[in-house]
Parts: C-alpha cells; structure tokens; sequence
C-alpha cells in the first residue's frame, strides 16, 4: 500500500532532550511537510521541502529542525529550544508544491 | 499579513447541503485552494481542489469566485459520517518566499 507513514504514535520528552519524529512516505512524491496542531487549532507548517537536500522555514520553525536527504523521508527533531511542543505533529507529502497533500495518522507529543 | 478565516462551527441535518466559506485576503496568484476533512486524531484527507470558478468531483463542489478572495465548499446531501472539521488551504507569497496556510478550521455537526 503506498502511504505516509509516522512514527511512533505517541512520543514522550523529558524537559531538555532533543526528539526526532519520523516520516516516511513510498508515494514518489517530491514535496514534503511538517505541520503543528495544538488542540482545537488548525495546522500550522513548520517547515517544508520541495526537492531532497532542500527545506523552507514555515512560521513556527523556531526550535525545530529537519533534514532531507532522501525522496522517501522527512524527519522532524523537536529541539529543547521549543518551550512547548506538546501538540500533534503531522507530516504531508504531495507530487508537486501545488498539488493535493497526502497526510500521515501524526505523532502526538508529550512532556513528562 | 496571510490571513484566512472560516466560520467556527455549523450546524446541518441529513440530506442537506451545506457551504462553508474560507476567506482568504493576498492570496497567491498562480496558486490553488485546497480543501479538506479532519476527524479527531487522523491526518486531514483530501476533498477538492480548484483555482478559480467552479469544480466538482464525487463527493464536493469548490465555487471560487474572480477575484479569488474566498471560497466556498459546497457538500451536497450529508450524512451522520460527514461530521468533521473542514479546512481550507492557501498559499501565500511574500518576500521571503511561499507559505502554506490552513484556515482555522470549521466544525461541521450532522444531525439526525
């Protein structure tokens, strides 16, 4: 089956540590996304790449960073420069920057 | 600044349509509007997407007028399972490159 695939579900922090989220998509597809959702809110991008070695800053790219070294994967490190990452981490991926996004299920993210 | 607002909730009966609108101010001029569906903790999923007057496919219409200032999803006859929330998304251009904005969200409550 050809998807978006995050991991794991559910990500537990302690004050201080780094994290990675993982995204992992077999669609072929060149651009790729990482967006916030805070209870009750809409999405918010983080950041997005169009092409493998390339990425953008979206709004809230303070305290994240991300890699792009291969087509098929995205992955999102939650720095401990972000005072509050709780939230719902979801990854997208489309063919081209203006066609239809393909989500993945998210991670969600907590403080311990 | 990009700004796109949407009605906060709406309330609807089986068997009617219902039309959300997204207002959507500087939107970019070679860009589409997308939208899509959210249930609780899933990834949006993909309903339709235009760039200016109207388009149709199975289960949604997308009206955009000329000026493309907002837009309006129209979803014919809904049932119980088409209570979610809506979002639009548009892209923004300014001088540091393109965003991608999601609407606020708008929550869609099918009654019997």
């Amino acid at each position: 089956d050809g998807g978006i695939t995050q991991s794991p579900k559910y990500l537990f922090r302690k004050e201080g540590q780094n994290v990675t989220l993982s995204c992992e998509q077999n669609l072929n597809h060149d651009a790729m996304y990482w967006y916030r959702q805070d209870p009750g809110q809409g999405l918010r991008l983080i950041y997005y790449s169009q092409i493998v070695n390339d990425f953008q800053k979206g709004d809230i790219a303070e305290g994240y960073s991300v890699s792009r070294e291969k087509k098929e994967s995205f992955p999102l490190t939650v720095t401990s420069a972000q005072k509050n990452p709780t939230a719902f981490y979801l990854c997208a991926s489309s063919i081209h920057r203006s066609q239809p996004q393909h989500f993945g299920d998210g991670t969600r993210l907590s403080i311990l | 600044l990009a700004k796109t607002t949407q009605p906060i909730s709406m309330d609807s009966y089986e068997g009617q349509e219902v039309n959300i609108t997204c207002s959507h101010n500087n939107i970019a001029t070679n860009d589409y509007i997308t939208w899509y569906q959210q249930f609780p903790s899933q990834g949006p999923r993909f309903i339709i997407q235009g760039y200016k007057t109207k388009v149709t496919n199975e289960v949604a219409s997308l009206f955009i007028p000329a000026d493309r200032k907002s837009s309006t999803l129209s979803l014919p006859r809904v049932s119980l399972s088409d209570t979610a929330v809506y979002y639009c998304l548009v892209v923004f251009r300014d001088n540091y490159g393109q965003n991608f904005v999601f609407g606020p969200g708008t929550r869609l409550s099918v009654l019997p």
